[in-house]
């Protein structure tokens, strides 16, 4: 079964970096992912799409702040010189065959 | 510019149905994967239906028997129709892109509120 799994929280410091982690199911591991933010009040918006190799191709407008990577089962969201409006839940995304899959998100507060 | 724009949300008591629209703008609706996506008060996001640019359509288990997701080629809209409403239903519910074939949901709405409650 397609799963893929969040932490539910992280917290940095304003400037600092932070890497966030979507793990997915065993025997998935060259499955591509998607991150979204979700700000406060609004809906999502499509931050990147992470493979497996561990490139990643960013959506419309995304800061060079933003960037993915990958190893194994686990894809990476690591956001640098974090400033106050990147305090979002994170939300990592899947898809195969008839089915979609989200991870549960993760709620990042910015210290 | 691509725009998402759904409608149709609103109060429905346990049991009655709601159909949801997503008017787009800025790409062909039947050339791309379409979903819908919701929200529950509090909680995650939850991946609803999709249809293919074929028309293949697909639903998650929670809601598959009750919702029929369609769209209108020549109005480029995408439609939810929602039956047999339950409480745990209620959420914010959204249309996003997927693209050309399998992929990330690359634009999203901004989201139709459906209350159901008696």
């Amino acid at each position: 079964q397609l799963v893929l799994t969040q932490s539910p929280s992280a917290s940095a410091s304003l400037g600092a970096s932070v890497k966030l982690t979507c793990t997915l199911s065993s025997g998935h591991s060259r499955y591509a992912i998607a991150w979204h933010q979700q700000q406060p009040e609004k809906g999502p918006r499509y931050l990147m799409k992470v493979n497996s190799e561990g490139s990643h191709t960013k959506g419309d407008g995304i800061p060079d702040r933003f960037s993915g990577s990958s190893s194994g089962t686990e894809r990476y969201l690591t956001i640098s010189s974090l400033q106050s409006e990147d305090e979002a839940d994170y939300y990592c995304q899947t898809w195969d065959s008839g089915i979609r899959v989200f991870g549960g998100g993760t709620k990042l507060t910015v210290l | 510019e691509v725009q998402l724009v759904e409608t149709g949300g609103g109060l429905i008591q346990p049991g009655g149905s709601l159909r949801l629209s997503c008017a787009v703008s800025g790409f062909t609706v039947s050339s791309n994967y379409m979903s819908w996506v919701r929200q529950a008060p509090g909680e995650g996001l939850e991946w609803v239906s999709v249809i293919y640019s074929g028309g293949s359509t697909y639903s998650a288990d929670s809601v598959k028997g009750r919702f029929t997701i369609s769209r209108d080629n020549s109005k480029n809209t995408l439609f939810l129709q929602m039956n047999s409403l339950r409480a745990d239903d209620t959420a914010v519910y959204y249309c996003a892109r997927e693209g050309l074939s399998y992929g990330p949901f690359d634009f999203w709405g901004q989201g139709t509120l459906v209350t159901v409650s008696s």
